[in-house]
């Protein structure tokens, strides 16, 4: 399988400001995708990042919120935009080789707003 | 909208006793996967379920998958402290969508 870092591993932001979150494969891969974590709770797909297109976003998310590049097949950033304490979470990329393939998962964003 | 149910969604075993964790799905699923969050950890892929009826073994680890593609389950046979986390069942659907359950948190007293 793929190796995946994310950058940063973790942060503590205040309110209203924007945080971006790397994340960087090892190898070329046809689908990237954004999870976000929130505590205690299960995995929500956020969007699936599109090389060379706008991302496709998950119902109660949106781009002004959350924009996402995607700029090659190896790399994509998110943006959390002006923060509030309940954008706290972790937040995941994950890759696959298709659609239906089995997904992968970066080490994760540990976000604290304040 | 599709949902995937997961229960329990806590355990606490004896070491040595069997634990059991169960899904399941509201529409017909592509297939099934299987992970493991260790505390602080982030998912880590187990195992994927596609053809109905399938039953794989890793080891003391057993997963089903439902005759009509719609239920699974993870079996542990004699947990061991190493086995503590949270599992995760996630559905595929034939969208290519993944719907993760709320996962079982496994603890696991020696």
């Amino acid at each position: 399988s793929a190796v995946i870092s994310q950058k940063p591993s973790r942060d503590i932001c205040q309110r209203g400001t924007s945080l971006t979150i790397q994340c960087q494969v090892d190898s070329q891969v046809t689908m990237m995708f954004w999870y976000r974590q929130q505590p205690g709770q299960s995995l929500t797909l956020i969007a699936t990042a599109n090389q060379g297109s706008e991302a496709t976003y998950e119902s109660g998310f949106v781009i002004d919120k959350f924009p996402i590049s995607r700029p090659n097949l190896t790399f994509s950033t998110l943006t959390v935009s002006n923060m509030s304490p309940e954008d706290s979470s972790i937040y995941l990329c994950s890759v696959a080789g298709t659609l239906a393939d089995t997904q992968y998962f970066g080490p994760g964003t540990r976000l604290t707003v304040l | 909208g599709q949902q995937v149910m997961q229960i329990p969604q806590y355990q606490h075993v004896q070491e040595g006793e069997d634990f059991t964790t169960y899904c399941n799905s509201s529409t017909t699923l592509s297939n099934i996967q299987w992970y493991k969050q260790r505390p602080g950890g982030h998912p880590v892929f187990l195992i994927q379920l596609v053809k109905s009826g399938e039953v794989k073994k890793q080891k003391r680890l057993t997963f089903q998958f439902g005759e009509a593609k719609k239920n699974s389950s993870l079996h542990i046979t004699a947990t061991q402290t190493t086995d503590v986390g949270t599992y995760f069942c996630a559905g595929q659907n034939q969208g290519g969508k993944l719907i993760f359950g709320q996962g079982t948190e496994l603890s696991v007293k020696p």
